[in-house]
């Protein structure tokens, strides 16, 4: 069964600071996404990425950065957080290649930002 | 772009009664929609993909193509139904899977 890990689960950080959200799957998919869902707007997709290396932005970029050294790891960050990025980030993953995959997701990480 | 309406933010039924969860997609070719549910404090899953034309505990989805619609549907809710309900698009040869707001169902006892 594959499992996506995000590397906490709450999270409080203060304005101004550097955040950053790990994510680990261990099934060696190829991609790998990152989510806010927010209530009444669902889940925007942030950044993805299709390989190691590789990303490309989502929906709702700003602010946010990513980065992806090695397969299984994807990793979110806040350059310097503000209050309006205060949600429930959510990675996730899915093989490539097969047009119907769907996406694998981890528990989420509820980040607060004072 | 594509997009997905889930015009339902809350939908409440009695337990023993129809459930049908709207969703409608906008998208020019030919997509692939899936069913996710979240239970309470456990992680978005996949419920249904219209691909597989399965019924998951209870639940269908028929893709109408000339209606832009995958409406979630079971005959009957039960208690465990309650969640949130997301209906998502992937479009073909491509991985950016878009989403819709999502609907909470809130079966009443």
């Amino acid at each position: 069964d594959v499992k996506v890990t995000q590397s906490s689960r709450y999270l409080v950080k203060r304005t101004g600071e550097k955040v950053f959200l790990e994510c680990v799957q261990d099934m060696d998919h190829e991609n790998m996404f990152w989510y806010r869902q927010d209530p009444g707007l669902g889940l925007r997709l942030i950044y993805f990425s299709y390989d190691v290396k590789m990303k490309e932005k989502g929906d709702i970029p700003e602010g946010y950065s990513v980065s992806r050294e090695k397969k299984e790891r994807f990793s979110l960050i806040l350059e310097s957080a503000s209050t309006n990025q205060t949600s429930m980030y959510l990675c996730a993953s899915s093989p490539s290649g097969q047009g119907d995959s769907p996406l694998h997701f981890g528990n989420g990480t509820r980040l607060t930002v004072t | 772009a594509q997009r997905v309406t889930q015009p339902e933010k809350l939908l409440s039924v009695f337990k023993g009664a129809p459930v049908e969860l709207k969703c409608n997609y906008s998208y020019s070719g030919s997509p692939e929609l899936f069913w996710y549910v979240q239970y309470s404090r456990q992680r978005l899953q996949l419920l249904l993909r219209h691909i597989s034309r399965e019924s998951i505990k209870g639940f269908t989805a028929d893709l109408n193509k000339g209606e832009t619609s995958f409406h979630l549907k079971k005959p009957f809710a039960q208690e465990e139904d309650s969640a949130m309900y997301y209906c998502a698009l992937l479009p073909g040869g491509y991985q950016k899977v878009t989403f819709g707001i999502g609907t909470k169902l809130q079966v009443i006892p």
